[in-house]
């Protein structure tokens, strides 16, 4: 089955600085690539999709760029806020829409 | 607003016991999830289905059954509680040909 790390596991920022989360997979069938965010308490949200036939999508401070080759894909946020402190989750998915989970990333950003 | 909503909210039970969490959803979605929730492990599906005759195991699926009652509808039974299945269980549903999932509220259960 496939194989889904994060990382780092948490992370720690000062508000309006950048954060990247790394997340590699091991089924080289994963055809999509998303993240998810969930706030204490809360759901787990999408937040950014990519498909495997693009390499790059940006959506406001956020933006998810994939390497297939390499079987890993990353979130990039910038210009962090508070709001933006919560676990992030990404879910390389196959055709199937299938998703397997990594164990999330810690994200705080400090005022 | 329409959603996915998830029966109980919360449920403490005891060894032993049958349980049945439901999920209902209101977006015309013909996909349905089934994950736990652990510290640490992330999302683990226990059981899918992509329509009302289509049931299938996800990868944690022993100790659970599920029910596909329309198509609106998904029930997780645990037929005989123990305490590590303890966890936050999330329903989760899809749209054919769009993979993104929308998460219902969680149910947390306990299991004494």
């Amino acid at each position: 089955g496939e194989n889904v790390e994060q990382h780092p596991s948490t992370l720690s920022v000062q508000e309006g600085d950048s954060a990247v989360i790394k997340c590699t997979y091991s089924d080289s069938a994963s055809n999509y690539f998303p993240w998810y965010k969930q706030e204490l308490g809360k759901r787990p949200q999408l937040i950014i999709d990519i498909r495997s036939n693009v390499g790059e999508k940006k959506d406001q401070r956020i933006a998810v760029t994939l390497n297939k080759t390499a079987k890993h894909f990353s979130l990039h946020i910038t210009e962090t806020q508070p709001e933006d402190s919560a676990v992030y989750f990404c879910a390389p998915g196959d055709s199937w829409g299938k998703l397997q989970f990594g164990a999330g990333t810690q994200v705080v950003v400090t005022p | 607003d329409a959603d996915v909503t998830q029966t109980p909210r919360n449920r403490i039970t005891k060894t032993g016991k049958r349980i049945m969490l439901e999920c209902s959803q209101t977006k015309g979605h013909d996909r349905m999830y089934w994950y736990r929730q652990d510290p640490g492990l992330g999302l683990r599906l226990i059981y899918y289905s992509f329509d009302v005759k289509d049931i299938n195991k996800g990868e944690i699926s022993d100790g659970y059954s599920v029910s596909r009652q329309a198509q609106a509808k998904f029930s997780l039974s645990l037929e005989s509680a123990i305490p590590n299945q303890t966890a936050l269980y999330f329903c989760a549903t899809a749209k054919q040909g769009n993979y993104g999932y929308t998460f219902g509220s969680g149910t947390r259960l306990t299991v004494v």
